[in-house]
């Protein structure tokens, strides 16, 4: 079974305007994080945003947030206000433990952003 | 400037060549994974490790090695190169508990033909 899905492979969304890019995860450690990251078309891996399991409220940081429903076991991300240069590839990834004391960080598939001028 | 240095950023190898990607990290972090990434298939974990002398295989180890023997160095081994290994490689390290995610390696396109 897949530990991160992000069912949505690719998503348009008109400048300025806000986009949820989708992602569920599966575990049964307590204790887990949930990690955005932004790949644009240069290659490289920007980490966005992070949730803690036990966090009460929902991450920000700046124009990204993080919807986090824990019942549902999902981690949507939330972009507000969209720009040009938002446009990349976005991954959801999860840190779960694996062993005593040892964790692993799992990545879903990713979803392709393009921002519409 | 602190980060993960990945090198080479490209190469290009035979089938059946060896040859080995390196991985150094200058932030102390303890632990270090090596993802590959291929289209449609997003990143999947090669290995990671947790501490020098401490390695753990992730989803696809096979046709890999890794060792830890510093804190700083995570290099990975490809053991007999096969066209399925064909992929771009990012090394990643972070704290055991951090809340900032992976700093990730710039990657390594490899090729193999």
């Amino acid at each position: 079974a897949q530990k991160i899905t992000q069912t949505q492979p690719g998503m348009f969304v008109q400048e300025k305007e806000a986009v949820t890019l989708d992602c569920t995860y599966d575990t049964s450690d307590p204790s887990y994080g949930l990690f955005w990251y932004k790949q644009p078309s240069s290659g490289e891996m920007i980490f966005l945003i992070y949730q803690g399991s036990y966090d009460q409220q929902n991450a920000t940081e700046g124009r990204y947030s993080l919807n986090f429903q824990k019942a549902r076991k999902s981690a949507n991300l939330v972009i507000s206000a969209s720009q040009l240069g938002d446009s990349a590839m976005y991954f959801c990834a999860m840190r779960e433990l694996s062993s005593p004391g040892t964790y692993k960080y799992i990545f879903g598939t990713g979803t392709r952003l393009k921002v519409l001028a | 400037n602190a980060g993960v240095t990945q090198t080479p950023k490209f190469q290009v190898l035979k089938t059946g060549q060896s040859m080995t990607l390196q991985c150094a990290q200058d932030m102390n972090h303890e632990y270090m994974s090596w993802y590959r990434q291929d289209p449609g298939m997003g990143l999947r974990l090669i290995h990671y490790s947790v501490g020098a002398g401490i390695t753990d295989q992730g989803e696809v180890p096979n046709g890999y090695n890794v060792s830890r023997s510093t804190t700083e160095d995570f290099p990975l081994r490809l053991l007999s190169a096969a066209p399925s290994q064909t992929s771009v490689y990012f090394c990643a390290s972070s704290s055991m508990t951090g809340t900032y995610g992976y700093t990730f390696g710039s990657g390594t396109r490899l090729t193999v033909v």
